[in-house]
């Protein structure tokens, strides 16, 4: 019944560590995306994944990769993991049309 | 350059008391203005879309195109009312993957 859902919740992990977070929508929606929420709770898109292709990318170091084998998935694998990358994952959906975003519950990640 | 602005980063009001989360944006052309709510460690939901110009859970906002300004407002706060809330812009493209940009946020807090 979920609507997006990410997998895990929770991450803890040490420095230099290569990590994946996936995510995945049953809305049919057309779009995807990461966002990424620091201590601040300052909210920063980091890719946008249209249909599978990708659409935005923010700037976000090449160690971030993001993967979407169908339009309902889409992971973020993170190599080399950093203290910097602490903060919590944010997966959304939305539909075609514009409109509203969906949001994912959220993967906290510590590195150590 | 698609922008949001949030002035206050906290704002605190006694239970009762009207609440009013202000929200400027700039852009060039016709955005589409949302507010998103954030209870206390769970995902973003939408709150309101100004297109649908709905109240939900007592809020209201109204879009003022001259003053480029989307703010958020109830005229008694609850303490169920206490989350962080995000002003979001998306541009006049009407797809999905229009860049959706985020305000800082404001947190809430009311006070019994």
């Amino acid at each position: 019944d979920t609507a997006v859902s990410q997998t895990p919740k929770y991450l803890v992990t040490q420095m230099g560590n290569d990590k994946s977070i996936k995510c995945e929508q049953n809305l049919g929606h057309d779009t995807m995306y990461w966002y990424k929420q620091d201590s601040k709770k300052f909210l920063k898109i980091m890719f946008s994944y249209n249909n599978k292709e990708l659409i935005i990318n923010e700037t976000v170091p090449n160690r971030f990769s993001p993967k979407s084998p169908d339009k309902a998935h889409l992971n973020l694998h993170i190599n080399s993991l950093e203290l910097g990358d602490s903060a919590v994952y944010f997966c959304a959906s939305r539909t075609k049309g514009g409109g509203a975003q969906y949001f994912g519950p959220g993967t906290r990640l510590l590195v150590l | 350059a698609q922008r949001v602005t949030q002035p206050e980063k906290l704002l605190s009001v006694f239970k009762g008391a009207p609440v009013e989360l202000k929200c400027n944006y700039s852009y060039s052309g016709s955005p589409e203005l949302f507010w998103y709510v954030q209870y206390s460690r769970q995902r973003l939901q939408l709150l309101l879309r100004h297109i649908s110009r709905e109240s939900i859970k007592g809020f209201t906002a109204d879009l003022n195109k001259g003053e480029t300004s989307f703010h958020l407002k109830k005229p008694f706060a609850q303490e169920e009312d206490s989350a962080m809330y995000y002003c979001a812009l998306s541009g006049g493209m009407k797809t999905s993957y229009d860049k959706v940009i985020f305000g800082p946020g404001t947190s809430l807090s009311v006070i019994p």
